[in-house]
């Protein structure tokens, strides 16, 4: 089974567009992040959340809109999609522990072009 | 403000050969620390990580990290490197709620 699951893998779409990212933790943690990864390799994140609650929210465009239905999903909204969005898009989802401790596990991630 | 160097950003090995990469952080709080390793085309997967104790961890795949908290510095190691670790190694801190990542060591090892 795998842990943290996200769709489509890649999604390519034209500027303008708007999409969405799905993601799914069937590990019963209680907080999920989006991560974008550049071209370069780095990671940044973008959003946290606990308990289906907004915790982090980095300097992100609002054309970025995350959805949390439950604490199981973790989707990514895009609106009016930008050449500098193409990315990978990982998921990640940690459970907080007692001292403040935790691990976070990554999806597989999503390979977002747009042209 | 919260941040994480790592100071190679290239690194080319021949198989055998031992591998250290560097990571400083700058955390006032208590740190949790980890070494993540992403394979060509894949997640990032946990190598090792340290909360508290034994400042020495071992991690998956013969990898460890040593944890020098005078140094800020939280450096990976493998006495003997294989063609399969040919990857990229990302060490991160964790502060309150948030993670954060260095921008990555690029190892490549030569067959």
């Amino acid at each position: 089974d795998t842990a943290v699951s996200q769709t489509p893998k890649y999604l390519v779409t034209q500027m303008g567009n708007d999409k969405s990212i799905k993601c799914e933790q069937n590990l019963g943690h209680d907080t999920m992040y989006w991560y974008k990864q550049d071209s370069k390799k780095f990671l940044k994140i973008m959003f946290s959340y606990n308990n289906k609650e907004l915790i982090i929210n980095e300097t992100v465009p609002n054309r970025f809109s995350p959805k949390s239905p439950d604490k199981a999903h973790l989707n990514l909204h895009i609106n009016s999609l930008e050449l500098g969005d193409s990315a990978v898009y990982f998921c990640a989802s940690s459970q907080l522990l007692a001292g403040g401790t935790d691990t976070q596990y990554f999806g597989p991630g999503t390979r977002l072009t747009v042209l | 403000a919260q941040s994480v160097s790592q100071h190679n950003h290239h690194v080319i090995l021949s198989e055998a050969a031992s591998l250290e990469l560097g990571c400083n952080y700058s955390y006032g709080g208590t740190v949790n620390l980890f070494w993540y390793v992403q394979y060509p085309g894949q997640h990032l997967q946990l190598l090792l990580k340290y909360f508290s104790g034994d400042p020495l961890v071992k991690g998956i795949k013969g990898f460890e990290a040593e944890f020098i908290k005078s140094k800020f510095s939280f450096n990976l190691r493998k006495p003997s490197v294989q063609w399969s670790d040919t990857a990229e190694y990302f060490c991160a801190v964790k502060g309150t709620y948030k993670y954060i990542f260095g921008t990555g060591t690029r190892l490549k090892v030569l067959a």
